[in-house]
């Protein structure tokens, strides 16, 4: 069955430091898709990346990297020179190929907390 | 691009009374999912639009729950005889299926139901 681990309930950063979010998966589907979305307090879900199964680079937006390591099912958010605004819920999610549509399993998620 | 709006934002009704909430996707999407997020939980999928197709239910989508797209475009989903473990937030989110558009499915800001 398909799931979504992220083990880290809470996580704290200082402002302008780095930080990784993980995330590990089990499929055994060959084609997948893997997503992280920030969730402020707000309840909007704001897509930051996405990172299909066979693409060979690490995706990139902006200040996220998404550091995905196949063989080991894993799919870590980094974020680089944290910010205020960043602290949100992180939820890591994985597409299912289902009749060619998007369907999304998330993770329990991860609260992140930055501090000045 | 107005994004995805959902309506209302938030809704306290007595156990018992039925709900509806009401999604409006981004306008070229013609895909359309619901999901619920219990507090301290990810999303967790309900339903599948395309366009007025209703192509999936979650076994989470009980007799009480029924989904709706009438002409491809809003949806709507009516909770009946509302239980105190309805009290969730309901997101809506929607896509295109063109592969040119990419990946992302785009979410609301959701719709919060108490029921007292």
């Amino acid at each position: 069955a398909q799931k979504i681990t992220q083990t880290q309930p809470g996580m704290f950063v200082q402002e302008k430091e780095a930080v990784t979010l993980d995330c590990t998966y089990d499929t055994s589907d060959q084609s997948y898709g893997l997503f992280w979305y920030k969730q402020p307090s707000s309840g909007e879900m704001i897509f930051l990346i996405y990172q299909g199964s066979y693409d060979e680079q690490n995706a990139t937006e902006g200040r996220y990297s998404l550091n995905f390591q196949k063989a080991r099912k894993s799919a870590n958010l980094v974020i680089s020179a944290s910010q205020l605004g960043d602290s949100a819920m992180y939820f890591c999610a994985m597409r299912r190929p289902s009749g060619g549509y998007n369907k999304l399993i998330f993770g329990a998620g991860t609260r992140l907390a930055v501090h000045p | 691009d107005t994004g995805v709006s959902q309506d209302p934002r938030h809704k306290i009704t007595k156990r018992g009374q039925n709900v509806t909430f009401r999604c409006d996707p981004i306008s070229e999407h013609n895909r359309l999912y619901w999901y619920r997020q219990t507090l301290g939980q990810g999303p967790e999928f309900l339903t599948y639009f395309q366009n007025e197709a209703q192509l999936e239910k979650s076994r989470l989508l009980s007799d009480r729950f029924s989904a709706e797209r009438p002409k491809g475009s809003f949806s709507t989903l009516e909770i009946q005889r509302t239980e105190q473990g309805d009290s969730a937030m309901y997101l809506c989110a929607s896509s295109s299926s063109d592969p040119a558009s990419g990946n992302t499915i785009y979410f609301g800001e959701g719709s919060w139901l108490t029921v007292v």
